[in-house]
């Protein structure tokens, strides 16, 4: 979507390997969100960040850490990722409060 | 209980019908949106409403507050029309944001 990017589109890794998702956004809105998407659950979030170095945790944070050291990203960490994790990550970006969301064209990520 | 229940999970309709996706809701919100997503697609963001209805094209968004039910509605429904609807709503946190909780979504599939 215009205006935010994710990265990469897709990833097939290893258990117990680090891997690092990426999110672009070129709005510079203060807000951003990383969710997991899993059938049968809907979205639901992980992280998100109200400003740079700010973040706090979603519902389902355990196994993921975030940094965000500009406006423009926020990447995501699994430190040691795990089958669990397989699932598609989308990154949305939102203004201020009653602005709406933009998401991300999102992330399969497969864990073997 | 989900705090976001939609209904129905599968529909599908002939091309030219009138849908109908229901969605209700058990927590206080400060607004309602309507997301859509293609298959293997990202994420869209349809409308975003606190009262009354919005529309756009032929989609149409409806919310009630006070019964806490939204219902989305597609006149002359086309097969491109085909995709995931998900329903979620917001609140607002203590950092200023809206978080959102979705529904598991309603797959629509409309036949030519």
């Amino acid at each position: 979507d215009a205006g935010i990017t994710q990265s990469p589109r897709h990833k097939v890794t290893e258990t117990g390997t680090p891997v690092t998702l990426r999110c672009h956004q070129t709005e510079n809105h203060r807000y951003m969100y990383w969710y997991r998407q899993d059938p049968g659950h809907g979205l639901r979030l992980i992280h998100y960040s109200y400003g740079v170095k700010d973040t706090d945790k979603g519902e389902v944070s355990d196994g993921y850490s975030v940094s965000r050291s500009k406006t423009e990203d926020f990447l995501l960490t699994l430190e040691s990722a795990t089958s669990s994790q397989t699932s598609v990550y989308f990154c949305a970006i939102s203004g201020a409060s009653y602005y709406g969301y933009t998401f991300g064209s999102g992330t399969r990520l497969t864990v073997v | 209980k989900n705090e976001v229940e939609q209904s129905p999970q599968n529909l599908t309709a002939q091309e030219g019908e009138f849908i109908t996706i229901n969605c209700s809701y058990s927590v206080g919100i400060s607004a309602l949106h309507w997301l859509q997503q293609h298959p293997g697609g990202g994420i869209v963001s349809l409308f975003m409403l606190s009262s009354g209805k919005k529309k756009h094209g032929r989609l149409i968004a409806t919310i009630n507050i006070q019964e806490k039910h939204s219902s989305l509605h597609i006149t002359a429904s086309h097969p491109r029309d085909s995709a995931v609807y998900i329903c979620a709503v917001s609140a607002v946190s203590n950092f200023g944001n809206e978080k959102l909780t979705f529904g598991t979504g309603t797959r629509l599939t409309i036949i030519p």
